[in-house]
């Protein structure tokens, strides 16, 4: 299947701060995708992006989808601890989605 | 507006016995069905998708079987648990090819012991 490589792995920060985390794969996507996971949880959808070069908000966070289709950034500002979590990117080519390895939020008060 | 249910929330079996998770969707009609297996909070494997009643494509070998009896309804399903089968495992839904997400309900904690 393929791969899609997300960094950082994990993250501390402290309350307020701005956090950055990106996937990265090689191959072309048709759309990207990123999750929130909470713990016991399912995944839920925060942003959704279908063409190269787009950036699209949903309240602090704000997700680009890379100009040669093979990345996404995600961007989280101004940080609240309810930001704790595991991210997840996806790529969609067919009719399969290929999630990332997740990105491990951790917000210091 | 759609959701999705799965259960149980949890399960807790031994191995060598059998396995039936149930997942529905409502609010939406033909969609893509898939089966996730999730452990240790990371890392999501594809186990199993169909785009309609009675299509399924398996993605790794495996004790385990899917089955789509009605257009929105996918189960996970095991004749024999190893201990290995522990995990959360989540169902997900899409509508085809439309890119427009996929959509998570709220997992099953499986246990072997």
């Amino acid at each position: 299947g393929q791969q899609l490589n997300q960094s950082p792995q994990s993250m501390f920060i402290q309350e307020g701060e701005d956090v950055s985390m990106n996937c990265t794969s090689s191959s072309i996507f048709n759309t990207w995708l990123w999750y929130k996971q909470d713990p016991g949880e399912g995944p839920v959808l925060l942003i959704a992006l279908y063409k190269a070069g787009e950036l699209t908000s949903n309240g602090r966070l704000t997700a680009q989808f890379g100009i040669t289709r093979k990345d996404s950034f995600l961007n989280i500002s101004a940080s609240i601890p309810s930001d704790v979590g595991i991210y997840f990117c996806a790529g969609l080519t067919g009719n399969q989605f290929y999630f990332g390895t997740g990105t491990s939020l951790t917000v210091i008060p | 507006s759609q959701t999705i249910h799965q259960w149980p929330a949890t399960l807790v079996q031994p191995v060598g016995s059998p396995l039936s998770l149930e997942c529905t969707v409502e609010g939406t009609s033909n969609p893509n069905l898939y089966w996730y297996r999730q452990a240790a909070g990371r890392g999501l494997q594809l186990l199993f998708y169909s785009v309609g009643i009675g299509q399924i494509s398996s993605e790794v070998p495996q004790n385990l079987s899917a089955s789509r009896p009605q257009d929105r309804q996918f189960i996970l399903s095991s004749k024999k648990l190893l201990l290995s089968d522990s995990g959360f495992y989540l169902c997900a839904w899409s509508v085809g090819t439309s890119g427009l997400g996929q959509y998570f309900g709220p997992g099953t904690r499986l246990t072997v012991l």
